[in-house]
C-alpha cells in the first residue's frame, strides 16, 4: 500500500534556528514527490517538485531533498512567516496510466518564534 | 491570473439537505481534482478529470458524492443528502500540463459544517 509519513508532527524553532523536516514514503513506484505550504484558512501552495534520488531543488531559505525512501525539507535561519504547515505528498507510478493521484502525508506545522 | 477559484467559501447546513461546491480551474489547466482535508484522515482525494471526463472516482466516500465537470472552466461536487460527519474542507485544484510532472494548484477552499 502506497504510503506517506511525515515527522515530526510539530516543531518550534526560535528565529535563525534551522532544522529539517522529514517525509519517508512507501510507493510501488515513484513519478514525483511534491511539497507544499499551507497557511491556516487556506489551500495549499506548491514549493516543488523533486522526480529521482539525489534531486535537490532550493526556494529562498527552504531546501528539499530526495532519497529512493525519504525527502528531506531543510529549513535555514527561518523567519516567523516561515511559519506554516509543511505537507509532503506523493505521485506513485502506474503502468496502466497516470491517474493524476497525490497521496499526502499529516503535515508538520512548523511555529518559528521571533 | 486569478488562481483556482472556489464557491461558497463557507457553507453551514442541515444534516439531509443538499449541498453543491463550485470549482473554477485555472485558465488553461486541462486536469481538475476534488479533495477533501479533515483532521483525522488529512488530505485525501475525492475525483480526478481530465479534459472534462472523470478518470479516478476511487476516492469518492459513497453514492451520497457526485462530482461533474460540464467544460474546462466549471465543475461541482454535491453531497445530497448531507451528514454530520461530511463536514470537512473541500479544495478543488487544477493541473499544468506538460513538463515532467503535472503540478496542482489549490484553491482557497470550502469549509462545510453539517450540522
Amino acid at each position: 500500500e502506497d504510503q506517506v509519513t511525515q515527522s515530526p508532527e510539530a516543531l518550534r524553532l526560535q528565529e535563525g534556528e534551522s532544522s529539517s523536516l522529514n517525509c519517508s514514503y512507501t510507493v510501488s513506484g515513484l513519478r514525483g514527490l511534491f511539497w507544499y505550504r499551507q497557511d491556516p484558512g487556506k489551500g495549499p501552495e506548491f514549493l516543488f517538485t523533486l522526480y529521482s534520488a539525489g534531486e535537490e531543488k532550493e526556494k529562498e531559505r527552504l531546501k528539499a531533498t530526495l532519497t529512493k525512501k525519504e525527502s528531506f525539507l531543510h529549513i535555514t535561519a527561518p523567519k516567523p512567516e516561515d511559519s506554516a504547515t509543511y505537507l509532503c505528498a506523493v505521485q506513485p507510478f502506474r503502468f496502466s496510466g497516470n491517474t493524476g493521484k497525490l497521496i499526502f502525508g499529516q503535515g508538520t506545522t512548523l511555529q518559528v518564534k521571533p | 491570473d486569478a488562481g483556482v477559484i472556489q464557491s461558497p467559501r463557507h457553507e453551514v447546513t442541515e444534516m439531509g439537505q443538499e449541498v453543491t461546491l463550485r470549482c473554477k480551474p485555472i485558465s488553461g489547466h486541462n486536469s481538475l481534482f476534488w479533495y477533501r482535508q479533515t483532521m483525522m484522515r488529512g488530505l485525501e482525494l475525492l475525483i480526478y478529470f481530465n479534459n472534462n471526463v472523470p478518470i479516478d472516482d476511487s476516492g469518492m466516500p459513497e453514492d451520497r458524492f457526485s462530482a461533474k465537470m460540464p467544460n474546462a472552466s466549471f465543475s461541482t461536487l454535491k453531497i445530497q443528502p448531507s451528514e454530520p460527519r461530511d463536514s470537512a474542507v473541500y479544495f478543488c485544484a487544477s493541473g499544468r500540463p506538460g513538463g515532467r510532472q503535472e503540478t496542482q494548484y489549490f484553491g482557497p477552499g470550502t469549509r462545510l459544517l453539517v450540522l
